[in-house]
This record gives C-alpha cells, structure tokens and sequence, in this order.
C-alpha cells in the first residue's frame, strides 16, 4: 500500500472552511484514498473516499489532483466538534484477494479554535 | 441501526493473564478486522475475519488469535500478556472482503495490562 504524508497539525476558525492536505505520490491505479477521523476517546469515524474523481457528501469534499499523488480533504464550515486527527489512507483494491485491511498513520491533528 | 459494539469498554489484567474481546459488527457486514492502537499512534491491523476465517494477518505474534462466529460477531484472544499489550482495541466491520466499501469503527476496549 502507498505511503502517505500529512502535516503533524493545524489550526482553523470555527466557521471557516478546514483545508487538509494528503502526499500520496505513490499511489497506483488501483488504490483509493480514504478519509477517516478520530475524535479523544472515540474510533476512527469514516468521512469519505474516492478514487479519482471529486466527492462529497453531508461531512465533507475529498479533491484530488489530477496525477492523484495528492488529495486535499475540505471541511466547509468547522466546528468546535470537528477538532480530532484526520488520517489520510490508501487502500489497493485486489478483486482477486483480501485486500482489505487499512494502514493507519499518525495523521494531522485538527485544533479549531473559537 | 446499531453501529459496531464492542465489550467491554475498559479492561484491567496483568501480565502472563489472557483476555477475550467482543465485537458485534454493523447490521448488514459480514467482515471484521481487528486494530491495536498505542497511545499517541495510528491504529494498527492484527487480522480480519471473512466466513468464520482469518483472512489477512498483520505483524502480530501468535498470542494474538482471533474467531468469527456465524452471526458474524467475532472474539480477539491475547495470551500471555505483556506491559506492551496496553493499548486501545478497535475493531471494525465491513461488507465483503472485495469491496471497496469503508470499514466502521466501534469505539474499542481500552486494555491496561499491570
């Protein structure tokens, strides 16, 4: 599975859109970029994934470049409730097999602030 | 609709006991994996169960084994604990192991090992 890289953390106003950037410069065609949260004391909550076309639902919008070595996953309006860590994964889908575990990073804590 | 439940929720053994964790996946999966979280880390994969077999496996020692039962709800057994088994267990459950559908989270057992 592709590695990816996030930024450690970052801050946003509540209210305001939340912007988290994703490098996954080594993804093949058959691996999709998924999107999951962990707010303290809680486990990962999905939000989203896509493989190479745009997406959103009722959380949020996962763009990803073109080349798809980089996806940005957009929250529009934070809240209070949304700060946790955001972990970025890429997952190979092999119909031929059980391919369905996710690798986990260390992911970018989200701290937004009043 | 229930979502994953797991039992229990907080977990106190010492070292050389065994522990059983429990897991009822989401109505409708028929797939569970098994996730260690340390704290301040990403979660990381053990195994996931598809028709009442392991499927996949992580880097996990033998100690670590795991069933499925036909109702889908699945058990992860650690023998002979160690202070480093301390850590948050998550399990997850999907439908399929070919999908590309995400895996939920219940909220895990925290596991304190003394």
């Amino acid at each position: 599975d592709a590695k990816t890289t996030q930024p450690t953390s970052m801050d946003c106003a509540e209210g305001r859109a939340a912007n988290l950037p994703c490098n996954h410069s080594t993804i093949s065609g058959n691996e999709y970029v998924y999107w999951y949260r962990q707010i303290h004391s809680q486990g990962p909550q999905y939000i989203i994934h896509g493989l190479k076309n745009n997406e959103t639902n009722e959380m949020a919008s996962l763009i990803i470049t073109e080349d798809r070595k980089s996806s940005t996953l957009i929250l529009p309006h934070a809240t209070l409730r949304d700060t946790a860590v955001y972990y970025c994964i890429v997952r190979f889908m092999n119909y031929g097999g059980a391919t369905n575990k996710l690798i986990f990073g260390t992911g970018t804590l989200l701290a937004v602030q009043p | 609709d229930a979502g994953v439940t797991q039992s229990p929720t907080h977990l106190i053994k010492t070292r050389g006991q065994q522990v059983t964790l429990r897991c009822s996946p989401k109505s409708g999966h028929d797939t569970v994996s098994w996730y260690q979280q340390a704290l301040g880390q990403g979660p990381q994969f053990i195994f996931q169960y598809y028709e009442e077999e392991e499927r996949q496996r992580g880097n996990f020692p033998d100690r670590f084994s795991g069933h499925q039962f036909p109702n889908y709800s699945s058990e992860l057994n650690v023998n002979a604990l160690l202070l480093g088994d301390s850590a948050l267990y998550l399990c997850a459950s999907s439908f399929g192991v070919q999908s590309n559908q995400p895996q939920h989270f219940g909220d895990g057992t925290r596991l304190s090992i003394l």
